[in-house]
């Protein structure tokens, strides 16, 4: 069965600096996509990053960029440059090819301080 | 501007008060679904819908039920709602039923008293 886990509940990190959420995942398919989405505390869910299990770059999204290790299965989310406003619930998701089911990790609480 | 809307946003109601939550995309999107956000739980999804007129179940089908009849909407009906249906119901849509992003509506907040 398909699983995203998500080790770390909760990580602080100084304003301005960078951090890494980390993701793994566990599949049997060759294709497959995984995302990252942004829960603030407001509630909504906000797409930030897509990996394409075929594409051979790394994406990229302005400040956010996903260093995918398709050996190891991981697919962890980078934030350069944190801001406040990157303080929320971070959510690294699979999309499952028959369905088309998000399956997510537990996700990772991620605190600014100023 | 391209979107997912939900109403309400905010509901409280009583146990068995029927009860339709709409979602709408304008991007012309094949594939729609619905989530259930729970502390402990995570995301769950509840149906789904690869086009009009297709919908399956998900992981959580119990005590919903959906309808497609135009692309745009996808509405979620809780029949007789019960308090272990309060949660924070999310609707999403993609292009395509496949590997797609999907794109979520601001959420539904539902307290089922």
């Amino acid at each position: 069965a398909q699983k995203i886990t998500q080790t770390q509940p909760g990580m602080f990190v100084q304003e301005k600096e960078a951090v890494t959420l980390d993701c793994t995942y566990d599949t049997s398919d060759q294709s497959y996509g995984l995302f990252w989405y942004k829960q603030p505390s407001s509630g909504e869910m906000i797409f930030l990053i897509y990996q394409g299990s075929y594409d051979e770059q790394n994406a990229t999204e302005g400040r956010y960029s996903l260093n995918f290790q398709k050996a190891r299965k991981s697919a962890n989310l980078v934030i350069s440059a944190s801001q406040l406003g990157d303080s929320a619930m971070y959510f690294c998701a699979m999309r499952e090819g028959n369905t088309g089911k998000l399956i997510f990790g537990q996700g990772t609480t991620l605190q600014v301080k100023p | 501007e391209a979107q997912v809307t939900q109403n309400p946003r905010y509901l409280i109601t009583v146990t068995g008060k029927k009860l339709t939550v709409t979602c709408s995309q304008n991007m012309n999107h094949e594939y729609m679904s619905w989530y259930r956000q729970d502390p402990g739980l995570g995301l769950r999804q509840i149906y789904y819908s690869m086009n009009v007129e297709v919908t399956d179940k998900g992981d959580v089908p119990e005590g919903y039920k959906v309808s497609r009849k135009e692309k745009r909407n996808f509405p979620l009906i809780l029949e007789s709602p019960s308090p272990n249906q309060t949660s924070l119901y999310f609707c999403a849509s993609s292009k395509q039923g496949s590997l797609d992003t999907q794109y979520f509506g601001p959420g539904t907040r539902l307290t089922v008293l």
